[in-house]
């Protein structure tokens, strides 16, 4: 089966722009998940969506953080405006239920300079 | 949310069995003990998943003590492919929404030749 697919594979953007990360989940799988991963640590959870409904996201920082998924399947993880802090690797993850493993792309690196 | 500790590091030859262990000393109930390994410029993959016992597959094997508190990734004859690392979590797979997968900082494990 194909896996978790995300694009872009880098992006460099200076502080105060705006930039947007796409994941394609494997076909089939209900949950979705945005993690941030800064070098060094491990991932963070931003949000967990079941289907295209919001299941968590009590980490996200709303202010400048957004995500959604429509129809169930694609989704889109949206900085603005960006922050130095927010360098790090953008992981998309997805599940078919509640509880199974997690598959993971291979993520979005993340400069802002 | 239950907390995990795990070492920082851990260095190994070829051809020996590494065993890693992971705290996790407020586990509830509903919490299972899912480890990932995590290679450069990659996502986590799924190793092994288990509740109590022991659970075996094809890559390793998970060791969990009656209590629960804490748990043993083991990998028999390691290789230099099995440099990576390896994230301990614990969640609640049961209730829909209080997954909440946490990770932690990981164990670094580096093989030596």
């Amino acid at each position: 089966e194909a896996g978790v697919a995300q694009s872009p594979r880098y992006k460099i953007i200076e502080k105060r722009q705006s930039v947007a990360f796409w994941c394609n989940p494997i076909s089939g799988h209900a949950t979705l998940y945005w993690y941030q991963q800064i070098l060094g640590q491990g991932p963070k959870l931003l949000i967990q969506f079941q289907n295209n409904g919001v299941v968590d996201d009590s980490q996200l920082p709303k202010d400048r953080f957004s995500a959604e998924r429509l129809k169930g399947v694609d989704s889109t993880l949206k900085i603005q405006p960006a922050k130095l802090e927010d360098s790090a690797v953008y992981l998309c993850a997805s599940s078919p239920r509640q509880g199974s493993a997690l598959h993971f792309g291979n993520g979005t690196r993340l400069t802002v300079t | 949310l239950a907390k995990t500790t795990q070492p920082i590091s851990m260095d190994s030859y070829e051809g020996q069995e590494v065993n890693i262990t992971c705290s996790h000393n407020n586990i509830a109930t509903n919490d299972y003990i899912t480890w990932y390994q995590q290679f450069p410029s990659q996502g986590p993959r799924f190793i092994i998943q288990g509740y109590k016992t022991k659970v075996t597959n094809e890559v390793a094997s998970l060791f969990i003590p009656a209590d629960r508190k804490s748990s043993t990734l083991s990998l028999p004859r390691v290789s230099l492919s099995d440099t990576a690392v390896y994230y301990c979590l614990v969640g609640d797979m049961l209730s829909f929404g209080n997954e909440k997968l946490t990770f932690g900082t990981g164990t670094r494990l580096t093989i030596i030749p």
